[in-house]
């Protein structure tokens, strides 16, 4: 069964530091997504990308956030300048409008920031 | 943001019982709903979904009910089985905005007991 795949599974960053979380979404996808779970709290919306651009971003995707489909496979979060309230498990998703706004997850990377 | 609720944060059940797992909304612009399953450290897992033009949707063991008047989904499990001890989360979308923004519940925790 066709799965989305994250890199790292866990990475640990001292703050100021800055990180890129790689993605390879399901082949035939066309929108991509960020999400992340602070531990303890809800999953939360980050932002989706469709057609090299973003569509929309929660607020917060700020500034030191950034997405990139550097090619035909990959999607990358990047934070510029970690913070300490940026550790949380990061889930890639991705979905084809086809199926019915159906949205399928990786297994996450598990960013801590020291 | 308590746009999605899932008042219950853990529910207990005995092996071959039905688990109800409960989710309530406030946006009535929500238009498609999902549940997933999560384990620890791991992503959401796709388990089932329904339109607001349905009331039901039946896969398997899992069936979820939608009253859009009381504006409250729940999935059955039937019957529930070890495996299935996870946390699952309720998520919506606005399926107009287009950009598969999903908001999740609080997640309830089920144990099921052999």
């Amino acid at each position: 069964e066709p799965e989305v795949t994250q890199t790292p599974s866990h990475q640990v960053t001292q703050m100021g530091q800055e990180v890129i979380l790689r993605c390879v979404p399901i082949s035939n996808h066309l929108y991509f997504y960020w999400y992340r779970q602070i531990l303890g709290q809800k999953v939360e919306f980050l932002v989706s990308f469709y057609n090299n651009e973003i569509s929309e971003k929660s607020e917060i995707f700020d500034d030191q956030f950034s997405v990139e489909r550097p090619d035909g496979s990959n999607f990358t979060l990047k934070i510029r300048s970690t913070k300490l309230e940026d550790s949380a498990m990061y889930f890639c998703a991705s979905s084809d409008r086809g199926s019915g706004n159906t949205i399928y997850f990786g297994e996450g990377s598990w960013l801590t920031v020291v | 943001d308590q746009q999605v609720k899932q008042n219950s944060p853990s529910l207990s059940v005995q092996e071959g019982r039905i688990s109800i797992l409960n989710c309530d909304y406030t946006n009535s612009m929500f238009d498609y709903f999902l549940w997933y399953k999560k384990y620890p450290a791991e992503g959401p897992t796709f388990l089932i979904s329904i339109s607001s033009i349905k009331d039901k949707n039946e896969d398997g063991r899992f069936t979820v009910f939608l009253n859009k008047s009381a504006k409250h989904l729940s999935l059955h499990i039937v019957p529930s089985q070890p495996g299935d001890s996870a946390v699952y989360f309720c998520a919506a979308i606005a399926g107009s905005s287009n950009t598969g923004k999903l908001i999740f519940g609080q997640g309830t925790t089920l144990q099921v007991k052999p």
